[in-house]
């Protein structure tokens, strides 16, 4: 099956300090990346999604600024949280889809919990 | 606005059958996506419905009728490693993911 990868699968870092965290698909090209964040006990919430050579659509209430997405090629993307403060300390997870796929499912890496002190 | 409701928790025996039901207020359908989700790590696929009826795929089974906005899965002869949240999620017609809170089976020996 599918396998999507994610680096670092765990982070502390101070506040103030930028992660970037990378999300990889290793064995079939990703035309679209989702990343998620999500909460104790929440449900996954929908940050942004990425196509390949294209700017990423961040959904309501998500600072472009602040979470920076990049999806350089079709196996790649990356989410940098600039200036990390406590509250965004969260469990972040990527997924990605290969395009031409029947129903569309989503492929999702492992997940990287970020903590910031 | 989109909505997509299930039971927050559920106890189950092992060995015995556990249906999970969610349902849903969508603008557009696309698919029903079930994940499991064990703590601290990321959602696994268990099964998808496009349209009405029964999936079976072993020991996981899925529901669907769009004409009532309701899906189930059925989970049969569970083990103790079935315990973990079940997420129920929705493809809107812009192909995004609508996510439920997850139903967190919890099975005793």
């Amino acid at each position: 099956g599918a396998v999507v990868s994610q680096h670092p699968s765990r982070v502390i870092c101070k506040s103030g300090t930028s992660v970037k965290i990378e999300c990889r698909s290793l064995d079939f090209q990703a035309t679209t990346m989702f990343w998620y964040r999500q909460f104790p006990k929440k449900s996954l919430m929908l940050m942004a999604t990425s196509n390949e050579g294209s700017k990423a659509t961040y959904e309501q209430g998500v600072e472009k600024d602040k979470f920076l997405i990049n999806h350089a090629s079709l196996t790649l993307s990356t989410l940098t949280v600039t200036s990390a403060h406590p509250e965004d300390s969260s469990f972040y997870i990527c997924s990605a889809r290969e395009g031409g796929r029947d129903f569309n499912e989503q492929f999702f890496g492992p997940g990287t919990r970020l903590t910031v002190l | 606005g989109q909505n997509i409701d299930q039971p927050t928790e559920m106890t189950a025996t092992e060995g015995a059958i556990v249906q999970i039901n969610c349902t849903y207020q969508t603008s557009g359908f696309n698919g029903l996506f079930w994940y499991q989700q064990h703590a601290g790590e990321a959602p696994t696929f268990l099964s998808y419905n496009v349209l009405d009826g029964l999936e079976e795929k072993g020991r996981f089974s899925s529901f669907l009728s769009r004409s009532k906005g309701y899906s189930y899965l059925l989970l049969k002869e569970l083990q103790m490693k079935d315990s973990a949240s079940y997420l129920c999620a929705v493809m809107d017609s812009n192909y995004q993911l609508i996510w439920g809170a997850g139903t967190k089976l919890i099975i005793k020996p």
